[in-house]
């Protein structure tokens, strides 16, 4: 089973919808999770952090995170263009210092 | 300069060269990383370095050699690499309190080996 899980996609939604993108994790012992976006030929940027199960708003990004189905999920509000880009899931294991990515899911926004 | 900073951009090499990336970090951070990112793989973490201390050396083969003489520099030294090792090769940094795990990530290196 792989360390961090997500639907490669590719995702695609028309402009103004909701995107949502998930993201499972095989290891409970688990205690950071993020959001990177990568556009295309660019290094990741980090767009969203939690770190305790609910809800985290920040602007029209979204994360929710539910330890005990070990899911973590992106939501994207009134979508833009811009939004077309590689999302990927990361896993902080403060044990281990490591930060584990997921494969990534590709997200296009149709105008 | 400002945030994550890599050099070169780009680089071709031969299997017999010897050449090294270097990556400079102005945040302030503790922990440095190495990761490779190859084409339709996940982000492949290499090494971990916490106050100039390695900490993981993820089964990484010899040809990769790194070094981080403080807490700002980190280099990752390339000899007899195989095509195979071609990606674009990435280093970030994180805070090792309060935000540990939240990654800034410098341009990369594309590698190209033939």
């Amino acid at each position: 089973q792989k360390e961090v899980e997500q639907n490669s996609g590719p995702l695609s939604v028309p402009e103004g919808a909701i995107a949502s993108l998930n993201c499972t994790y095989s290891d409970r012992g688990s205690q950071s999770f993020f959001w990177y976006r990568q556009y295309s030929g660019k290094s990741p940027e980090l767009i969203m952090s939690i770190y305790s199960n609910g809800d985290k708003e920040d602007g029209r990004f979204t994360a929710q995170l539910n330890k005990a189905s070990q899911y973590v999920s992106l939501l994207i509000r009134d979508s833009q263009p811009s939004d077309s880009a590689t999302y990927l899931c990361a896993v902080y294991k403060t044990s281990y210092d490591k930060v584990i990515f997921g494969p990534g899911t590709s997200l296009s926004v149709i105008p | 300069e400002t945030g994550v900073t890599q050099t070169p951009r780009h680089l071709v090499m031969g299997m017999t060269n010897k050449k090294s990336l270097k990556c400079e970090q102005h945040l302030g951070h503790n922990a440095m990383y190495w990761y490779k990112q190859s084409a339709k793989k996940p982000l492949e973490l290499m090494f971990v370095y916490n106050f100039k201390e390695q900490t993981e050396n993820n089964s990484v083969p010899s040809r990769f050699s790194p070094e981080c003489p403080n807490s700002s520099h980190l280099f990752l030294h390339l000899h007899t690499l195989q095509p195979e090792d071609s990606a674009l090769y990435l280093c970030a940094s994180s805070p090792l309190l309060g935000a540990a795990g939240e990654l800034f990530f410098g341009e990369g290196s594309r590698l190209t080996v033939l």
